[in-house]
Parts: structure tokens; sequence; C-alpha cells
């Protein structure tokens, strides 16, 4: 079975710095797709980024960026220039073929001012 | 194009009681997956329905819940007899037709707050 293992469950960093939240996973497949999900205290999970296996380029998404290492089954994501608003829970996430997500236990990110 | 909608946002049931959940997907999704996440942890995997089919229910509690998503209609979470230990927030997902997806992403709603007293 697939499991996501996130190794940190709390998170600080000051505003403007940049931060990393690590993310592992383990899977026999060659095929799959994994995300990162925000959660803000509102709880509304909000899709971050993704990232298809296949693909060797890291995604990127203005201020978010991942570093996809398919081999160490390593997803880490970057986030650059912290703002207040990314204070929330963060979540890494994998999936194959449209089937159900495997949740990591999840990462509190704090931004100080 | 109106997101996922779930209501109620926030439900009361005391023990023995029954809870209802409704998931309304994007307009022109027919994949529904339904997510719990209990207080301080991540989202489980409880089931994955299609239109009036239920494709994937491995991580559904074999016993008190169940779940449907018919032609007509919202998907509906059922949960008889609750317990103290299903208070949870219940996350319904939603993604489009076709095979294979563009992106596998799935679209969440609010959550269903579920409190057990």
């Amino acid at each position: 079975a697939q499991t996501v293992t996130q190794s940190q469950p709390e998170m600080s960093v000051q505003e403007a710095e940049t931060v990393t939240l690590s993310c592992t996973y383990d899977t026999s497949e060659s095929d799959y797709y994994l995300f990162w999900y925000k959660q803000p205290p509102s709880r509304q999970m909000i899709l971050v980024i993704r990232q298809e296996a296949y693909k060797q380029q890291n995604a990127t998404e203005n201020r978010f960026s991942v570093n996809f290492q398919k081999a160490a089954k390593s997803f880490s994501l970057k986030i650059s220039d912290s703002q207040l608003g990314d204070a929330a829970m963060y979540f890494c996430a994998y999936t194959r073929y449209g089937n159900k997500l495997v949740f990591g236990a999840g990462t509190i990110l704090r931004v100080k001012s | 194009n109106a997101g996922v909608m779930q209501n109620p946002r926030h439900l009361v049931r005391r023990r023995g009681q029954e809870a209802r959940l409704r998931c309304s997907p994007m307009k022109g999704h027919s994949h529904v997956y339904w997510y719990r996440q209990l207080p301080e942890e991540g989202l489980k995997f409880m089931v994955y329905l299609q239109k009036e089919n239920i494709i994937d229910e491995s991580g559904m509690p074999k016993e008190r819940f169940s779940a449907e998503f018919p032609k007509e209609g919202p998907s509906i979470l059922r949960i008889q007899q609750v317990v103290r230990g299903d208070s949870a927030a219940y996350f319904c997902a939603s993604s489009p037709p076709g095979f294979p997806q563009v992106s596998y992403e799935q679209y969440f709603g609010p959550g269903t707050r579920l409190t057990v007293t």
C-alpha cells in the first residue's frame, strides 16, 4: 500500500524568508501524481501545486516550487518570500490514475512577522 | 462555475442518531470521493463513487457507514447510530470524467463538521 510521510509536524518561517516542507512516499508504481494541499483555519482544502511523476522538470507556481526526486521518493515544497497568508496546515498527497488521494499527516506552517 | 457544495456545514447529533451528509460535485464532474479528517490528523480516504456505482470503498468502516451517488441529486454519506468517535470533519471531493484524466486533480468542498454529543 502506498504511504506518505511528512516528518515535520510544525515549521516556522520569518516573513519574506524561504521555507521547505518535506515529504516522502512509498510506492512500487512508476506513474503517479503528487500534490501539495494547503488547509487554512477555514479548513478549505486548496491545491497549491501538482507534479506528474513522468515529468523530470520540477513544478513551479509563483512563489511555490517543488523538489521532486523520483528515485529517492521525495517531494518537498519550497515557499519563497513567505507571507502571513501562507500560514496553514500543508498536506502532501499521492494518487494514481484518478483513484483515492493518500495524504500525509500534515505540517503546520507558522509565519512570523 | 460553482465549486463543490457540501451541506450542512455543521451537524450536531446525539449518540445513536443518524447523520446524513450531502455533497454536490462541480458541474460536469461524475466522480465523487469522501474523506474523513479526525482532529489533529490528515485526511483519510473513505469511498470513491461514480454515478450509481461504488468504485472503491476500502476506507469505509464495515458497519454503520454507507454512501451513494444516485443518477440524479447529490452524493450522500450516511452514518447510522453515531458514536462520539465519529466526530470529525468530512470532506467531499469531485473530479471530471474521462480517462486518462488531465491532472487527476480533485476539487474539495468546504467540509461538514460532525459533532456527536
